[in-house]
């Protein structure tokens, strides 16, 4: 399969924990976010998204929490299964640009 | 229903060759997005299509151009291909005014 980055920052975390991935985004005026998920020789797949109007969102297993003062999102996962090991990435996008900017994204491992 | 597909899913170049890859969107969805994943780093915007016309470019030289055709698929030019050309580029498409994106399992292209 495609290795999506040799150098990636990883968390490593045991089958059934749960899992926090951080990310630092840098645009003050970026007011959309997403997570995406890649998992090796696929795309990104679309885990969850928050506007900016919201400093936290929920969907199943997973959070998102955004902290616009530090310009700081975060990506919670429940009980994290090893289908969750993947590639994550966060990305800012700000409105009626359409462009998203990624980040360098981190590598989750989950250890049974 | 299909999700975007691109093709080829491998192409091998000459340094100095042109490389094409090719796109095709979600069925019903009119913007395509090209981005370029090199071995170590994040997703670095390369060109957003909408209704067949370019409405943002990111910071690649003009070697790197595209197009998108009636039926809202796309292709992607490489010219003059380099060396550090090599990457595993991605397509994704999205409705218009819609920012969460579908990607596609990307084209790896290799330069040698």
């Amino acid at each position: 399969g495609e290795s999506v980055g040799l150098h990636l920052p990883t968390l490593s975390v045991q089958e059934g924990d749960n899992s926090i991935i951080n990310c630092a985004y840098s645009n003050s005026a970026s007011d959309y976010f997403i997570w995406y998920k890649q998992e090796s020789g696929k795309g990104p797949q679309f885990i969850i998204d928050i506007r900016s109007n919201m400093d936290k969102r929920q969907g199943q297993r997973v959070t998102v929490l955004l902290n616009k003062t530090v310009k700081h999102l975060s990506l919670q996962i429940a009980a994290t299964q090893p289908g969750d090991s993947a590639v994550y990435f966060c990305a800012e996008l700000t409105s009626g640009t359409y462009k998203y900017i990624f980040g360098t994204g981190t590598r989750l491992k989950v250890l049974a | 229903e299909a999700g975007v597909t691109q093709s080829p899913t491998h192409l091998i170049k000459t340094r100095g060759q042109q490389a094409t890859l090719r796109c095709s969107p979600i069925s019903g969805h009119t913007s395509v997005y090209w981005y370029q994943q090199a071995l170590g780093l994040g997703l670095q915007f390369l060109l957003w299509y909408d209704e067949g016309e370019e409405r943002n470019r990111g910071n690649f030289p003009p070697r790197f151009s595209g197009r998108q055709f009636p039926n809202y698929s796309s292709e992607l030019n490489v010219n003059a291909l380099e060396l550090e050309d090599s990457a595993l580029y991605l397509c994704a498409s999205s409705a218009t005014g819609v920012y969460g994106y579908t990607f596609g399992s990307g084209t790896r292209l290799t330069v040698v």
